[in-house]
């Protein structure tokens, strides 16, 4: 059973368009993430929700909207679509939004969006 | 200045080879790091993770923190084909909420 599982692992549309990613952990864990990867390989964190709350908005631009409708769902849609939005996206898990030992991040395999 | 920067590499090295991979860090308050590992089309995994200064031994993989230099490496031994990654480094402090990325070093072990 895959523990962080994002939909869909592939995503191809053009500049302007309106796009959703889905993610859902079935690890019981009350923190959840949005990451950034670029083609340099540079995570950078976007947003992290706990129990339904936003705790982490880092400078995105508001075009990216996330959504967790429970602690075990993660979505980000992505109005008006750029070039450069171009990347990586990736959605971590954690047992709590306090990091340590106990708590480190659990990955989903990642949706590569291409923009064009 | 990143908080954190990473040798991109790549890194190509023959089987059986002793792998060494290094991260510095600006943050002297980091005290929780981390090594992932990243396959090809893949989510990064949790490799090892230290919380403080010294050596951390996991069969091949030892996770080695300098505090006083702010300096992390990772060391595989006897490295196979199937170490080839890009292993990423990160840090963060102690209950705190965020953490922070490495670029990764991509590491090819030929066979």
């Amino acid at each position: 059973d895959t523990a962080v599982s994002q939909t869909p692992k592939y995503l191809v549309t053009q500049m302007g368009n309106d796009k959703s990613i889905k993610c859902e952990q079935n690890l019981g864990h009350d923190t959840m993430y949005w990451y950034k990867q670029d083609s340099k390989k540079f995570l950078k964190i976007m947003f992290s929700y706990n129990n339904k709350e936003l705790i982490i908005n880092e400078t995105v631009p508001n075009r990216f909207s996330p959504k967790s409708p429970d602690k075990a769902h993660l979505n980000l849609h992505i109005n008006s679509l750029e070039l450069g939005d171009s990347a990586v996206y990736f959605c971590a898990s954690s047992h709590t939004q306090m990091t340590g030992p106990d708590s480190p991040l659990h990955f989903g395999n990642g949706t590569r969006l291409t923009v064009t | 200045q990143k908080e954190v920067e990473q040798d991109p590499g790549p890194l190509s090295v023959p089987e059986g080879a002793i792998v060494s991979l290094n991260c510095t860090y600006s943050n002297s308050a980091f005290q929780y790091f981390m090594w992932y590992r990243q396959y090809s089309r893949k989510g990064p995994e949790l490799l090892m993770y230290t919380y403080s200064s010294g050596n951390k031994e996991d069969g091949r993989f030892t996770a080695q923190v300098d505090k006083s230099s702010k300096y992390i490496s990772l060391f595989i031994r006897d490295s196979q084909p199937s170490d080839s990654a890009t292993y990423l480094c990160a840090m963060t402090i102690y209950n705190f909420n965020k953490f922070y990325f490495g670029s990764g070093t991509k590491l090819n072990v030929k066979p």
